[in-house]
């Protein structure tokens, strides 16, 4: 299996630009996550997806993030307009729904490293 | 909100020498995990402990479940330059479903 893939690597924008990133999950993984990572704050959970369905977004900063999972294969988080406050590495993980809960693996995609200028 | 400290947030040892990570907590955790993440490189997934006082063993790395399973620790015995990397250790939450809270980091650096 190729892991999580994350697309584009690197990304940068202007104040104010869309912004788009976008995550394929490993093949018959159930849950999606989208983390976001800064020095200041470290590895924080945005939103989560079971099944395509989003599960909690209240770590979602505010209204300009938005997040979809349009089928089992494919999810995108988009910045609307993007602000400087919001460079930062992007990580996407997804999980299996074999063995509980608390013993479950997330898998992380090597990241976008998103730069708004 | 579930917050989890580590301690020491950056840490130079030389090779050969022993250390310990410390990860705390005022919450219960259901489980436990311990990821390392390097340069460019989403994190990976090192071990997970889920019983108060569990002691797993990955090679030369130790890994502690407090008793009350509010507080975890992670020893390197005789670590070697491979062992540099970002350590961070990830609660789960009981009773959520997927949810992992995780601490702020320990940047270790072996030198040779």
């Amino acid at each position: 299996d190729a892991g999580v893939i994350q697309s584009p690597r690197h990304e940068v924008t202007e104040m104010g630009q869309e912004v788009t990133l976008r995550c394929k999950p490993i093949s018959g993984h159930d849950y999606l996550f989208w983390y976001r990572q800064t020095m200041m704050r470290g590895l924080e959970l945005l939103i989560y997806f079971n099944n395509n369905v989003p599960i909690d977004d209240s770590g979602m900063p505010e209204d300009r993030f938005s997040a979809k999972m349009p089928n089992a294969s494919f999810s995108t988080l988009k910045i609307q307009p993007s602000e400087p406050r919001d460079s930062a590495v992007y990580f996407c993980a997804s999980s299996g729904a074999s063995g509980t809960f608390r013993t479950d693996t997330q898998y992380f995609g090597p990241g976008t490293r998103l730069t708004v200028l | 909100t579930q917050l989890l400290e580590q301690s020491p947030q950056f840490l130079s040892i030389q090779e050969g020498e022993n250390l310990t990570v410390y990860c705390n907590s005022s919450s219960v955790f259901s489980s436990l995990q311990w990821y390392r993440q390097e340069p460019g490189e989403g994190p990976v997934l090192l071990v997970t402990v889920v019983t108060g006082g569990e002691v797993k063993k990955l090679k030369r790395l130790t890994f502690q479940f407090g008793d009350a399973r509010k507080d975890s620790s992670l020893h390197i015995t005789a670590a070697q330059p491979g062992d540099t990397g970002l350590y961070l250790c990830a609660g789960g939450a009981s009773g959520s479903a997927r949810q992992l809270t995780f601490g702020s980091g320990t940047q270790l650096t072996v030198l040779p």
